[in-house]
């Protein structure tokens, strides 16, 4: 059974610039939720997405948005990058939505924003 | 709004002592609780859940915690702690959004080890 994989690992972005991050969900599941961590801190929820469709979004402006194909991978696409987006990107999937499914966490992909 | 609150950002103890790390939540209705543990550049790693039923909760590598309501706790303890167990432990619990269930998480503990 293949786990949450995310790319890319690492990456590097200047303000202002746009970037796009990957991960392909574990076999059987079809739901993907982001997660952004800063440093020190717990992750905080960005949004969920549910056989394509987004299943509800945290408290982030709409420069962060997503997608999710038929296979359920998915990507989170930030627009206009901030310092403070610096933070690392961690993607959960599971088998459905609900409060009881365990959400089984990716590598995460760390983005620095100079 | 549902809430977590880890008490202490570091905890220390020695090898083969007891592990404790606290998490209270705030909630407004019956609460899904977890721990996931982080190591270093790593994402993480689910520890244990509780849902329903019986209130202590086993969970990987020796862990377990408990469910109080009376006292909106879930703390997570460990009778001996090996060098392995040093990493981020982080408390969550599941809050809805629309229909989505989201984890919020406390700001973590950092469990340091020491020989």
């Amino acid at each position: 059974e293949t786990g949450v994989t995310q790319s890319p690992t690492h990456l590097i972005k200047t303000r202002g610039q746009q970037v796009t991050l990957r991960c392909s969900s574990q076999s059987g599941h079809n739901t993907v939720s982001w997660y952004q961590q800063a440093l020190g801190q717990g992750p905080q929820f960005i949004f969920q997405y549910y056989r394509e469709e987004e299943n509800g979004r945290g408290n982030f402006p709409p420069r962060f948005s997503g997608l999710q194909f038929p296979n359920y991978s998915s990507e989170l696409n930030v627009n206009a990058l901030e310092l403070d987006d610096s933070a690392l990107y961690l993607c959960a999937s599971s088998l459905g939505g609900g409060s009881t499914d365990t959400q089984y966490f990716g590598p995460g992909t760390r983005l620095t924003v100079l | 709004a549902q809430s977590v609150t880890q008490l202490g950002s570091h905890v220390s103890v020695s090898e083969g002592a007891l592990v404790l790390l606290r998490c209270n939540y705030s909630s407004s209705v019956p609460p899904y609780l977890f721990w996931y543990v982080q190591y270093p550049n790593q994402g993480l790693q689910l520890l244990l859940k509780y849902t329903t039923g019986a209130t202590l909760v086993k969970g990987i590598n020796g862990f377990e915690a408990e469910f109080k309501k009376s006292e909106t706790s879930f703390h997570l303890t460990k009778p001996s702690a090996h060098m392995s167990d040093a990493a981020e432990y982080f408390c969550a619990v599941t809050f809805r959004s629309g229909s989505a269930r989201q984890l919020t998480f406390g700001s973590g503990t950092q469990l340091t080890v020491l020989p």
